[in-house]
């Protein structure tokens, strides 16, 4: 199977301040990569596909960037609904795996 | 708006068995592949299984197989996960995700139910 390996695990961050999460497979996925948001006891949301594609409805303070093996998830300017957890997850190679998530909490 | 709703989840003892259901509204059930993913408490996803959209292909993890079945009926727009011999480590939340694409299995997991919780008692 293929390993998802996100850094950093856990950050702490201020409202207004970017940030940007680092996402790691153990061999080449091309751009199959998602990002999702999940927050305290809800289920997770789909953010971007495709490495870099925003879902419909996603704002875009949110950006992904990648290819390969190494990817980035940045919200650009950090607002108070985005403190919650992140997942990437591959789905170019059976079975599809999940990174083991960013905690984002505030300052 | 898709709509997914999970049920059946509750208290199990090791070895026992429980029958996961999530019913589906707002888009042409039968078209798409369903996935199952389980979260333990704290932890991340796990992907658990899948099942395509009308010619009953299903696929599993390695850590369910020979235990889990998942199917579906699509004349009543619903999903089922049949647990057997669960363990402890079996205790999660699981998730009813439905794949982006139409016919095949992408495993974009786009729209997720609210889960339900399966845990052991002692």
């Amino acid at each position: 199977d293929i390993q998802m390996t996100q850094s950093p695990s856990s950050l702490s961050a201020s409202v207004g301040d970017r940030v940007t999460i680092t996402c790691r497979a153990s061999q080449d996925i091309s751009n199959y990569l998602a990002w999702f948001q999940q927050k305290p006891g809800k289920a997770p949301k789909s953010l971007i596909s495709a490495a870099s594609s925003l879902q419909s409805g996603v704002p875009s303070k949110f950006s992904g960037s990648g290819s390969g093996t190494d990817f980035t998830l940045t919200i650009s300017s950090l607002q108070p609904e985005d403190f919650a957890t992140y997942y990437c997850q591959q789905y170019n190679v059976y079975p599809p795996t999940f990174g083991q998530g960013t905690k984002v909490e505030i300052k | 708006e898709v709509q997914l709703l999970e049920s059946g989840g509750g208290l199990v003892q090791p070895g026992g068995s429980l029958r996961l259901s999530c019913a589906a509204s707002g888009f042409t059930f039968s078209s798409y592949a369903m996935n199952w993913v389980r979260q333990a408490p704290g932890k991340g996803l796990e992907w658990v299984s899948a099942i395509s959209g009308s010619d009953g292909i299903t696929h599993y993890a390695d850590s369910v197989k020979g235990r889990f079945t998942i199917s579906r009926d699509n004349s009543k727009k619903t999903l089922y996960l049949e647990m057997n011999s669960l363990r402890a480590e079996d205790t999660a939340v699981y998730y009813c995700v439905k794949d982006r694409s139409a016919w095949y299995f992408e495993y974009y997991f786009e729209s997720w139910g609210q889960g339900t919780l399966v845990t052991f008692s002692s």
